[in-house]
């Protein structure tokens, strides 16, 4: 059974910093990983999707990197800002099933002015 | 942009109510889901849809039932609701005919039942 695993589970950094936020998950044979941002109270935004075919996706200051085989992914961000503060996920859609993600249970993100 | 939402924001309802959550996408997504999300327990699937009047279950189907009798709408009822449904419910779509592989969610509803 496919299991996501994400940490730690909460990280705190000062404004500017540049950081990483990690995932794991069990078993290799996935079709694709998506990140998430979620802030308090309200829903997921889709942040960047990683086709198992590929190793890394873009967007900004975010860079989504994929190692399919040893089965983890990390969500590289530059120059942190306090508007980054928000609970992170990540999921990954297992091959073969109709297409239910498997989440982790996010990395919480305060960034301090 | 891909657009999904939800009918209520927040929500009250008594115990034993019969409860309906609407959800609806504007993008042709043939794929629906509803989650509830938990402290500590994360996010849990309720059931899916991969099309018209089609429907499976989720890892927590029980006291929950659905309906999409169009495309655009996913509908989720709760039967006779219970204080342990007290949950932020999470719509999403995803549109894999399209190319486009990504999920999307909702705003939530946040249903508190009393």
């Amino acid at each position: 059974k496919q299991e996501v695993t994400q940490i730690p589970a909460a990280l705190s950094v000062p404004e500017g910093e540049n950081l990483v936020l990690n995932c794991s998950f069990t078993d290799s044979a996935i079709y694709n990983l998506q990140w998430f941002r979620q802030d308090p109270g309200k829903g997921l935004t889709s942040l960047l999707l990683i086709q198992s075919s590929q190793r890394e996706q873009t967007s900004g200051r975010l860079n989504a990197s994929l190692d399919k085989s040893s089965g983890r992914s990390t969500l590289y961000i530059a120059a942190s800002q306090p508007g980054d503060s928000a609970t992170y996920l990540c999921a990954v859609r297992p091959q073969g099933s109709q297409g239910n993600l498997i989440f982790g249970k996010g990395t919480k993100l305060s960034v301090k002015p | 942009d891909v657009k999904v939402t939800q009918s209520s924001r927040y929500l009250v309802k008594r115990t034993g109510e019969k409860v309906f959550l609407e959800c609806v996408q504007d993008m042709d997504h043939e794929n629906m889901f509803w989650y509830r999300q938990d402290p500590g327990l994360g996010l849990r699937l309720i059931y899916f849809s991969y099309d018209v009047k089609m429907k499976e279950k989720g890892d927590i189907p029980e006291g929950y039932s659905v309906s999409r009798e169009k495309k655009e709408r996913f509908s989720l009822i709760l039967e006779s609701a219970s204080t342990n449904q007290t949950s932020m419910y999470l719509c999403a779509s995803r549109g894999d005919r399209t190319g486009s592989y990504e999920q999307y969610f909702g705003p939530g509803t946040r249903l508190t039942v009393t």
